[in-house]
């Protein structure tokens, strides 16, 4: 079956624009993930989404970033006036909920840079 | 403040030889551990995990150990294939849901 997609693949902007991310989880994943991994540095957990419980908002580096998920499908992560510090590749991850194994499946990723 | 580590950003090892990496973790509190494994362009795909009440987990070629007392992780790959060649990252969690990783070392298993 499909696995988790992200779009766009890569993305350059200019410092100061918007810019919004796209996941499409694996059909059937309850729980949905969102990370970033900037050069050199592990992945870094951004926000959670389980059904239509309030998101874990709590990895969000700043108010400047957000994220909205439509039921159990897709999410968008926002991020408004972008700085060259948010240059990164942000991926998303779904899973099952409950999921004793914690396994998360993890799209490709959308590189991001910020000029 | 960074709760898993992977202190060597890199590996080689010949091919046939095993492979080991290392991972170490500072929160008492994880109960389950995962591995990664990662190619150029693609997101992190699953290998393999262990809960924290077992000690060794096995999966055809892949081995990871935990050892609590000294919250140290590995991941064994023996033999190890040029194929292997990827970065592996560790990754723990709380029993909240989302995943703690670490930096990730590269493999280079060499023909």
């Amino acid at each position: 079956g499909a696995g988790v997609s992200q779009s766009p693949s890569n993305k350059v902007t200019e410092k100061g624009k918007d810019v919004e991310l796209r996941c499409d989880p694996i059909s059937g994943h309850t729980a949905l993930y969102w990370y970033r991994q900037r050069l050199g540095q592990g992945l870094e957990f951004l926000i959670y989404f389980q059904g239509n419980s309030a998101p874990d908002k709590s990895g969000l580096p700043s108010d400047r970033f957000s994220a909205e998920r439509t039921g159990e499908s897709v999410s968008t992560l926002t991020i408004q006036r972008t700085q060259q510090e948010d240059s990164a590749v942000y991926l998303c991850a779904s899973s099952f909920q409950p999921d004793r194994l914690g396994t998360q499946y993890f799209g490709p990723g959308t590189r991001l840079l910020v000029l | 403040d960074q709760q898993v580590k992977q202190n060597s950003p890199s590996l080689s090892v010949q091919e046939g030889r095993i492979s080991i990496l290392n991972c170490d973790y500072t929160n008492s509190m994880f109960d389950y551990f995962l591995w990664y494994k990662k190619y150029p362009a693609e997101g992190p795909t699953f290998l393999i995990s262990i809960s924290s009440i077992k000690d060794k987990n096995e999966d055809g070629r892949f081995t990871v150990f935990l050892n609590k007392s000294a919250k140290h992780l590995s991941l064994h790959i023996v033999p190890s294939q040029p194929g292997d060649s990827a970065v592996y990252f560790c990754a723990s969690r709380t029993g909240a849901n989302n995943l703690f990783f670490g930096t990730g070392t590269r493999l280079t298993v060499i023909p």
